[in-house]
């Protein structure tokens, strides 16, 4: 049974620091997302990781994908308080089409 | 405006009484499920459909049924419902049946049964 685990859940933060939210996973999956949610709103794509070794980035946010170690990392850099929100990652299952999702991490950037 | 939409957006309801979540997709995705959210679970999937007339169950199924007779259209039924649905419910679609790609997420709904 594929689980998902993400670390930590809660994450306090100065701007201008730099930190990572890990996710980890059970079994062995091909594709790999990380998801936004915003207080309230719906979830909004951050990246898709689909083969061992990806690595992509978008402003602050760079994810990164080991499947060897069955571990993704979202490294926030100069962190401001616009990425405040909840981060989720979610894995593959085993059949095609069902998703897993971590329980999320909610990051909150204080001035 | 591509978009996943969802109605209602706010449901109170009662124990018992079938109703019925829409979702509708103007991509001409293939691909479309449904997920609760519930605080301190994240979010789990409930049904999920890779085409037409092709459904599946996902982590938390008991409780729903799913039907998928248009593309477009992947609707959330809860033939009895009860207390322990309550939640908020996001439909969800993505372009290929290998969802090799990222998910467009609709706006939610908040269900309450009471």
């Amino acid at each position: 049974e594929l689980k998902v685990e993400q670390n930590p859940l809660f994450l306090s933060m100065q701007e201008g620091k730099n930190y990572t939210i890990y996710c980890n996973y059970s079994t062995t999956s091909d594709r790999l997302y990380w998801y936004r949610q915003d207080p309230g709103k719906s979830l909004e794509s951050l990246f898709v990781l689909l083969s061992n070794g990806a690595v992509k980035q978008e402003g602050r946010l760079m994810a990164s994908l080991d499947t060897k170690a069955r571990l993704s990392t979202l490294h926030i850099t100069a962190a401001v308080h616009d990425l405040s929100a909840t981060y989720f990652c979610a894995v593959g299952g085993g059949s095609q089409g069902n998703l897993i999702f971590g329980k999320g991490t909610k990051l909150s950037v204080k001035p | 405006e591509a978009q996943v939409t969802q109605n209602p957006r706010y449901l109170i309801t009662v124990t018992g009484k079938k109703l019925t979540v829409t979702c509708s997709q103007n991509m001409n995705h293939e691909y479309m499920s449904w997920y609760r959210q519930d605080p301190g679970l994240g979010l789990r999937q409930i049904y999920y459909s890779m085409n037409v007339e092709v459904t599946d169950k996902g982590d938390v199924p008991e409780g729903y049924k799913v039907s998928r007779k248009e593309k477009r259209n992947f609707p959330l039924i809860l033939e009895s419902p009860s207390p322990n649905q309550t939640s908020l419910y996001f439909c969800a679609s993505s372009l290929s049946r290998v969802i090799y790609n990222e998910q467009f997420f609709g706006p939610g709904t908040r269900l309450t049964v009471l």
